[in-house]
């Protein structure tokens, strides 16, 4: 199965900072298929881009998704107090279907 | 709107098979894959497996003999059955509908555990 590492672990910035979130697969993901997805507590996940780069309906233009083959990356241009949560990596490009470990972004 | 309603026990014995539920409303079953994921407590999500509306169903290979996902198209609903649940089954379960299998509407979450 393909493995998602994401990193870093945990991102600690303040609101308006520039977050950046990786995430490497441990081989290449047909068709660039790869999701990503926030996670607050107690809620489901939302998704936030889908095909890497492809916004989700009602999602905010300051989430950019990136990248091809084993590495893209999720940036948050202006963070805005709801964007501290989890956010996770997602591939649908050979089954089993994966998620990464999941990136925390927490308020310095 | 697109709704997934989804119900279960949430409290379950070891050995004992976990049964969950998932109404949806708002869309049609047809046209899309219907999954299972969970997550255990402080880990991340874990994909279980995922069915069609014609029944077609693809498995995690790490839970494959241990589940059973099914389809209901007359009440417009699909099922989880994971048997001989472990502590280690200790989870929030969700369904979602999967849209080439990234998932774009998930339901609430059912926290099951598993406990002696």
């Amino acid at each position: 199965e393909i493995v998602l590492t994401q990193s870093p672990g945990t991102l600690s910035l303040s609101p308006g900072e520039r977050a950046t979130l990786s995430c490497r697969a441990s081989q290449n993901i047909s068709g660039n298929y790869l999701a990503w997805y926030q996670h607050k507590r107690g809620q489901a996940p939302t998704l936030l881009i889908s095909d890497a780069s492809t916004r989700a309906t009602g999602i905010p233009d300051r989430f950019t998704g990136s990248g091809s083959g084993t590495d893209f990356t999720l940036s948050i241009s202006r963070l805005e107090p709801e964007d501290f949560a989890l956010y996770y990596c997602q591939q649908y490009g050979d089954l089993p279907w994966t998620f990464g470990q999941g990136t925390k972004v927490d308020i310095k | 709107q697109v709704q997934l309603q989804q119900w279960g026990a949430g409290l379950m014995k070891p050995s004992e098979t976990l049964s969950l539920t998932c109404a949806v409303s708002g869309t049609s079953l047809s046209g899309y894959y219907w999954s299972w994921i969970r997550q255990p407590p402080g880990r991340g999500l874990d994909w279980i497996g995922e069915i069609n509306h014609a029944a077609n169903t693809n498995h995690n290979p790490s839970l494959e003999s241990r589940v059973t996902i099914s389809v209901d198209t007359s009440k417009n609903q699909i099922s989880l059955r994971l048997s001989s649940v472990t502590a280690a089954d200790t989870a929030v379960y969700y369904c979602a509908r999967g849209r080439k299998h990234f998932f774009d509407y998930w339901g609430q979450g059912t926290l099951v555990t598993v406990s002696s």
